[in-house]
Protein backbone atom coordinates (compact mmCIF):
# COMPACT_ATOMS: atom_id res chain seq x y z
CA UNK A 1 0.00 0.00 0.00
CA UNK A 2 1.49 3.49 -1.36
CA UNK A 3 -0.56 5.89 0.83
CA UNK A 4 -2.07 7.39 -1.81
CA UNK A 5 -6.61 6.58 -1.34
CA UNK A 6 -8.55 7.95 -4.17
CA UNK A 7 -11.94 8.06 -4.73
CA UNK A 8 -14.07 7.45 -6.03
CA UNK A 9 -13.25 4.02 -6.90
CA UNK A 10 -15.95 3.39 -9.73
CA UNK A 11 -18.04 6.14 -11.23
CA UNK A 12 -20.48 5.55 -13.68
CA UNK A 13 -21.31 9.17 -16.18
CA UNK A 14 -23.17 10.53 -19.21
CA UNK A 15 -21.74 12.86 -22.32
CA UNK A 16 -21.98 16.17 -21.57
CA UNK A 17 -21.77 16.00 -17.69
CA UNK A 18 -18.89 16.64 -14.98
CA UNK A 19 -17.24 14.41 -12.64
CA UNK A 20 -14.78 15.56 -9.63
CA UNK A 21 -12.11 13.01 -8.64
CA UNK A 22 -9.92 13.03 -5.43
CA UNK A 23 -7.11 12.20 -4.51
CA UNK A 24 -4.99 12.24 -1.17
CA UNK A 25 -1.40 12.44 -0.78
CA UNK A 26 1.39 10.52 1.16
CA UNK A 27 2.25 11.69 4.44
CA UNK A 28 4.97 13.91 3.51
CA UNK A 29 4.63 14.69 -0.13
CA UNK A 30 3.86 17.86 -1.80
CA UNK A 31 3.57 17.01 -5.23
CA UNK A 32 1.02 15.42 -6.97
CA UNK A 33 0.65 14.69 -10.35
CA UNK A 34 -2.36 12.83 -12.52
CA UNK A 35 -2.41 10.42 -15.21
CA UNK A 36 -4.76 8.95 -17.54
CA UNK A 37 -4.93 5.27 -18.59
CA UNK A 38 -7.29 4.37 -20.97
CA UNK A 39 -7.87 0.69 -21.72
CA UNK A 40 -5.20 -1.31 -22.90
CA UNK A 41 -2.64 1.96 -22.27
CA UNK A 42 -0.16 2.94 -20.54
CA UNK A 43 -0.80 5.85 -18.61
CA UNK A 44 -0.63 9.23 -19.92
CA UNK A 45 0.37 12.69 -17.82
CA UNK A 46 -2.31 15.37 -17.44
CA UNK A 47 -1.18 17.83 -15.23
CA UNK A 48 1.06 18.09 -11.45
CA UNK A 49 0.29 20.49 -8.80
CA UNK A 50 2.67 21.55 -6.78
CA UNK A 51 1.74 24.36 -3.87
CA UNK A 52 -1.31 24.76 -5.09
CA UNK A 53 -0.23 25.39 -8.40
CA UNK A 54 -0.31 23.75 -11.75
CA UNK A 55 3.15 22.77 -12.36
CA UNK A 56 3.24 21.08 -15.33
CA UNK A 57 1.23 19.78 -18.06
CA UNK A 58 0.29 17.56 -20.83
CA UNK A 59 -1.40 17.12 -23.86
CA UNK A 60 -5.47 17.52 -22.18
CA UNK A 61 -7.44 20.47 -23.06
CA UNK A 62 -8.41 23.02 -20.61
CA UNK A 63 -11.87 20.73 -19.79
CA UNK A 64 -9.41 18.79 -17.65
CA UNK A 65 -8.54 21.16 -14.34
CA UNK A 66 -7.18 20.58 -10.94
CA UNK A 67 -6.84 22.26 -7.91
CA UNK A 68 -4.43 21.38 -4.57
CA UNK A 69 -5.09 22.13 -1.44
CA UNK A 70 -3.15 23.54 1.68
CA UNK A 71 -2.96 19.39 2.71
CA UNK A 72 -1.26 18.92 -0.73
CA UNK A 73 -4.71 16.92 -1.78
CA UNK A 74 -5.69 17.34 -4.83
CA UNK A 75 -8.95 16.93 -7.25
CA UNK A 76 -9.12 16.69 -11.05
CA UNK A 77 -12.37 17.95 -12.64
CA UNK A 78 -13.79 16.79 -15.67
CA UNK A 79 -15.95 19.21 -17.79
CA UNK A 80 -18.09 18.46 -20.86
CA UNK A 81 -17.52 14.56 -20.92
CA UNK A 82 -16.78 12.82 -23.65
CA UNK A 83 -16.74 9.02 -23.83
CA UNK A 84 -13.05 8.96 -25.02
CA UNK A 85 -12.54 9.99 -21.23
CA UNK A 86 -13.79 6.65 -20.36
CA UNK A 87 -10.83 5.53 -19.02
CA UNK A 88 -8.68 4.59 -15.18
CA UNK A 89 -7.90 8.27 -13.53
CA UNK A 90 -4.08 7.25 -11.47
CA UNK A 91 -2.99 9.79 -9.12
CA UNK A 92 0.86 9.83 -8.02
CA UNK A 93 2.19 11.80 -5.42
CA UNK A 94 5.94 12.62 -4.33
CA UNK A 95 8.23 15.28 -3.11
CA UNK A 96 9.71 18.26 -4.76
CA UNK A 97 12.40 20.50 -4.10
CA UNK A 98 11.64 22.86 -2.20
CA UNK A 99 13.99 25.51 -3.20
CA UNK A 100 13.84 25.58 -7.12
CA UNK A 101 10.31 24.03 -7.64
CA UNK A 102 11.81 21.83 -9.75
CA UNK A 103 13.84 18.89 -9.91
CA UNK A 104 12.85 15.36 -8.33
CA UNK A 105 13.61 14.31 -4.88
CA UNK A 106 12.17 10.49 -5.36
CA UNK A 107 9.46 7.96 -6.20
CA UNK A 108 6.27 8.47 -7.46
CA UNK A 109 3.72 6.61 -4.88
CA UNK A 110 0.30 5.92 -7.35
CA UNK A 111 -3.02 5.23 -6.23
CA UNK A 112 -5.25 2.43 -6.80
CA UNK A 113 -7.58 5.01 -9.58
CA UNK A 114 -10.83 5.97 -10.18
CA UNK A 115 -12.26 4.48 -12.75
CA UNK A 116 -14.66 6.18 -15.25
CA UNK A 117 -17.13 4.67 -17.25
CA UNK A 118 -18.68 7.66 -19.75
CA UNK A 119 -21.71 6.37 -21.52
CA UNK B 1 9.57 14.12 -27.73
CA UNK B 2 10.24 11.89 -25.62
CA UNK B 3 8.72 7.96 -25.99
CA UNK B 4 8.77 4.51 -24.80
CA UNK B 5 7.93 1.13 -27.30
CA UNK B 6 7.76 -1.97 -25.04
CA UNK B 7 7.18 -5.46 -26.82
CA UNK B 8 3.20 -6.14 -26.93
CA UNK B 9 1.43 -8.61 -25.41
CA UNK B 10 0.36 -11.09 -24.29
CA UNK B 11 3.46 -12.98 -23.05
CA UNK B 12 2.24 -16.06 -21.88
CA UNK B 13 5.19 -18.33 -19.85
CA UNK B 14 5.39 -21.59 -18.06
CA UNK B 15 6.76 -21.14 -14.43
CA UNK B 16 9.95 -21.14 -13.77
CA UNK B 17 10.41 -19.70 -17.19
CA UNK B 18 13.20 -17.10 -18.45
CA UNK B 19 11.28 -13.32 -18.92
CA UNK B 20 12.45 -10.61 -20.93
CA UNK B 21 10.43 -7.50 -21.89
CA UNK B 22 11.94 -5.40 -24.68
CA UNK B 23 12.08 -1.37 -23.60
CA UNK B 24 13.11 1.19 -26.18
CA UNK B 25 13.05 4.69 -25.31
CA UNK B 26 13.72 7.97 -27.48
CA UNK B 27 14.18 11.22 -25.56
CA UNK B 28 16.55 13.93 -25.75
CA UNK B 29 19.50 14.40 -22.81
CA UNK B 30 20.01 11.30 -20.02
CA UNK B 31 16.32 10.40 -18.86
CA UNK B 32 16.15 7.99 -15.91
CA UNK B 33 14.08 4.85 -16.73
CA UNK B 34 11.59 3.28 -14.75
CA UNK B 35 9.82 -0.17 -14.81
CA UNK B 36 6.46 -0.56 -12.75
CA UNK B 37 4.03 -3.29 -12.69
CA UNK B 38 0.20 -3.46 -12.32
CA UNK B 39 -1.22 -6.56 -10.62
CA UNK B 40 -4.75 -7.01 -11.63
CA UNK B 41 -7.06 -4.37 -9.44
CA UNK B 42 -4.50 -2.61 -8.50
CA UNK B 43 -2.59 0.85 -8.87
CA UNK B 44 1.05 0.87 -10.49
CA UNK B 45 3.85 -0.04 -8.49
CA UNK B 46 7.87 0.86 -9.16
CA UNK B 47 9.30 -1.92 -9.97
CA UNK B 48 13.38 -0.61 -10.99
CA UNK B 49 14.77 2.33 -11.98
CA UNK B 50 18.28 3.28 -13.72
CA UNK B 51 18.99 6.97 -13.10
CA UNK B 52 22.60 6.69 -15.56
CA UNK B 53 23.88 5.06 -17.98
CA UNK B 54 24.82 1.04 -17.50
CA UNK B 55 23.01 1.48 -14.42
CA UNK B 56 21.13 -1.95 -13.24
CA UNK B 57 18.02 -1.32 -11.67
CA UNK B 58 16.74 -4.76 -9.82
CA UNK B 59 14.60 -5.89 -7.21
CA UNK B 60 12.24 -8.68 -6.55
CA UNK B 61 14.58 -11.09 -8.97
CA UNK B 62 14.00 -8.70 -11.70
CA UNK B 63 16.73 -6.94 -13.41
CA UNK B 64 17.26 -4.45 -16.26
CA UNK B 65 20.24 -2.49 -17.46
CA UNK B 66 20.23 1.56 -19.03
CA UNK B 67 21.93 1.23 -22.39
CA UNK B 68 22.40 4.19 -23.84
CA UNK B 69 24.15 2.97 -26.94
CA UNK B 70 21.14 0.93 -27.88
CA UNK B 71 18.36 3.19 -26.01
CA UNK B 72 17.24 0.42 -24.12
CA UNK B 73 16.01 -1.21 -21.00
CA UNK B 74 14.45 -4.51 -21.16
CA UNK B 75 13.38 -6.25 -18.21
CA UNK B 76 14.35 -9.54 -17.42
CA UNK B 77 13.81 -12.40 -14.91
CA UNK B 78 15.38 -15.33 -14.71
CA UNK B 79 12.42 -18.08 -12.90
CA UNK B 80 9.60 -16.43 -13.01
CA UNK B 81 6.47 -17.49 -10.97
CA UNK B 82 2.60 -17.24 -11.06
CA UNK B 83 2.39 -14.56 -8.59
CA UNK B 84 4.84 -12.06 -11.32
CA UNK B 85 1.34 -12.65 -13.84
CA UNK B 86 0.12 -8.43 -14.33
CA UNK B 87 1.08 -5.78 -16.79
CA UNK B 88 4.28 -4.21 -16.59
CA UNK B 89 5.25 -0.83 -18.06
CA UNK B 90 8.62 1.09 -18.80
CA UNK B 91 8.80 4.69 -18.28
CA UNK B 92 10.96 7.76 -18.70
CA UNK B 93 11.72 10.74 -16.62
CA UNK B 94 13.47 13.49 -17.67
CA UNK B 95 15.77 15.15 -15.79
CA UNK B 96 13.79 18.16 -14.66
CA UNK B 97 10.39 17.67 -13.21
CA UNK B 98 8.16 14.34 -12.81
CA UNK B 99 6.51 13.81 -15.53
CA UNK B 100 6.39 9.99 -16.56
CA UNK B 101 6.53 8.82 -20.31
CA UNK B 102 5.19 5.69 -20.40
CA UNK B 103 4.98 2.77 -22.64
CA UNK B 104 1.98 1.14 -24.00
CA UNK B 105 2.32 -2.07 -21.53
CA UNK B 106 3.23 -5.49 -21.30
CA UNK B 107 0.95 -8.24 -20.42
CA UNK B 108 2.23 -10.82 -18.35
CA UNK B 109 0.69 -14.32 -17.57
CA UNK B 110 2.11 -17.23 -16.02
CA UNK B 111 0.92 -20.53 -15.86
CA UNK B 112 1.23 -22.95 -13.28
Amino acid sequence: ETGVTQSPTHLIKTRGQQVTLRCSSQSGHNTVSWYQQALGQGPQFIFQYYREEENGRGNFPPRFSGLQFPNYSSELNVNALELDDSALYLCASSGMNRISGTGITGELFFGEGSRLTVL
Amino acid sequence: GNSVTQMEGPVTLSEEAFLTINCTYTATGYPSLFWYVQYPGEGLQLLLKATKADDKGSNKGFEATYRKETTSFHLEKGSVQVSDSAVYFCALRKAAGNKLTFGGGTRVLVKP
